[in-house]
């Protein structure tokens, strides 16, 4: 059975620094990982989303790893500003339906 | 573009009532899942449909069943209200189906239902 792992559950850092998430899970046979940004009360915004034969993709101040024997992802935020305070969600595909979601990281930052 | 659009916003139903929400998916997408998220939890997987056949089930009981139209937008209905329904009900459009991009998740905004 899939499961999905965010560490940590909660960060708060300074605005300006660069800062790494970590999602990990335990099938590596997925289709796809994709990262999510969640405002409070909000829907689910797509930030990236890496295919299962990529190692990385970029946007702008954020890049996604993916290290599927390991079943590992990171999600990088160069330069963090105030503005990317919200809840970093990661999910995978494990058949062409179905998203396994990780509980979230809770990102706060400090003027 | 407008983009994955859900109703109603927020609800407040009783123990035992029906509720319907309603998704309707970006223009040019087939593909409607329907996921349910409790406060402090990621979404939990309820339902996928693609080109109006039930694609996927999560583990859900028989009171919750979906349905979609000609156009691709969706229905989730819950039937008998428990304490515990009452969560953030998110749908999701994707192109399509089967591989590659064509299966990135766009989601709506959500309906809040409360049951009390």
């Amino acid at each position: 059975k899939q499961e999905v792992t965010q560490i940590p559950a909660a960060l708060s850092v300074p605005e300006g620094e660069n800062l790494v998430l970590n999602c990990s899970f335990t099938d590596s046979a997925i289709y796809n990982l994709q990262w999510f940004r969640q405002d409070p009360g909000k829907g689910l915004t797509s930030l990236l989303l890496i295919q299962s034969s990529q190692r990385e993709q970029t946007s702008g101040r954020l890049n996604a790893s993916l290290d599927k024997s390991s079943g590992r992802s990171t999600l990088y935020i160069a330069a963090s500003q105030p503005g990317d305070s919200a809840t970093y969600l990661c999910a995978v595909r494990v058949s062409k339906g179905k998203l396994i979601f990780g509980q979230g990281t809770e990102l706060s930052v400090k003027p | 573009d407008a983009g994955v659009t859900q109703s109603p916003t927020h609800l407040i139903k009783t123990r035992g009532q029906h509720v319907t929400l309603r998704c309707s998916p970006i223009s040019g997408h087939k593909s409607v899942s329907w996921y349910q998220q409790v406060l402090g939890q990621g979404p939990q997987f309820i339902f996928q449909y693609y080109e109006k056949e039930e694609r996927g089930r999560g583990n859900f009981p028989d009171r919750f069943s979906a349905r979609q139209f000609p156009n691709y937008s969706s229905e989730l209905n819950v039937n008998a209200l428990l304490l515990g329904d009452s969560a953030l009900y998110l749908c999701a459009s994707s192109l399509g189906f089967f591989q590659g991009l064509n299966t990135e998740a766009f989601f709506g905004q959500g309906t809040r239902l409360t049951v009390v």
